[in-house]
């Protein structure tokens, strides 16, 4: 069975800070994708990223930046610079690539930006 | 170009009634997958529709139903009501049964009381 673990609750930083979300994910398939997504108090759940497992190139897109390590089966998000705005839940999943599998989702870590 | 729609946005019920909850996925998207959100979690799958026909299942009793229809739209029915099913109800889309990225609407917050 696939399992996705997001260690941290809750973080809260002040504006300008850098922030690391961890995100750590099992499953004994070889291929999978790993995603996350954003989620604001109005609930809708926002695309950021898909990786998939073959691909473990980091990311960057603006402030965001994806590092994802096979080796220690993590796909941790960074901030930087973070933003009032950046508050959210933000959601690590994991989808195998065989079938219509479902998506697998992590409990979440609520940021918690400070001006 | 619109995006995934759902209705009602909020529900408030009480316990043996029954609930329908509402999807539009997003244009050009064919296939609907419903998950529940319960209060500090992260969304738990229920079941994948494409053409017509539930495709995947997650782990939920029977008093879970849905249906897809022609114009790809998507309905969840709940019945016989606990107080354990209040949730969020988030609906995704996806193009065909292929490993596409899935889309989300703002989704259905019920209540029961």
């Amino acid at each position: 069975a696939q399992k996705v673990t997001q260690a941290q609750t809750e973080i809260s930083v002040v504006e300008k800070e850098d922030v690391t979300l961890d995100c750590v994910y099992e499953t004994r398939d070889t291929t999978y994708y790993l995603f996350w997504y954003k989620q604001p108090p109005s609930g809708e759940l926002v695309f950021l990223i898909r990786r998939n497992s073959f691909d473990e190139q980091n990311e960057i897109s603006g402030r965001y930046s994806w590092n994802f390590q096979k080796s220690t089966s993590s796909f941790n998000f960074t901030i930087t610079a973070s933003q009032v705005v950046d508050s959210a839940v933000y959601f690590c999943a994991l989808r195998l690539n065989s079938g219509n599998t479902p998506l697998v989702f992590g409990k979440g870590t609520r940021l918690s930006v400070i001006a | 170009d619109a995006g995934v729609t759902q209705s009602p946005t909020h529900l408030i019920k009480t316990r043996g009634q029954q609930v329908t909850l509402r999807c539009s996925p997003k244009s050009g998207h064919d296939t609907v997958s419903w998950y529940q959100q319960a209060l500090g979690q992260g969304p738990q799958f229920i079941f994948q529709y494409y053409e017509e026909e539930e495709r995947q299942r997650g782990n939920f009793p029977d008093r879970f139903s849905g249906h897809q229809f022609p114009n790809y739209s998507s309905e969840l029915n709940v019945n016989a009501l606990l107080l354990g099913d209040s949730a969020l109800y988030l609906c995704a889309s996806s193009s065909g049964l292929a490993l596409e990225t899935q889309y989300f609407g703002p989704g259905t917050r019920l209540l029961v009381l």
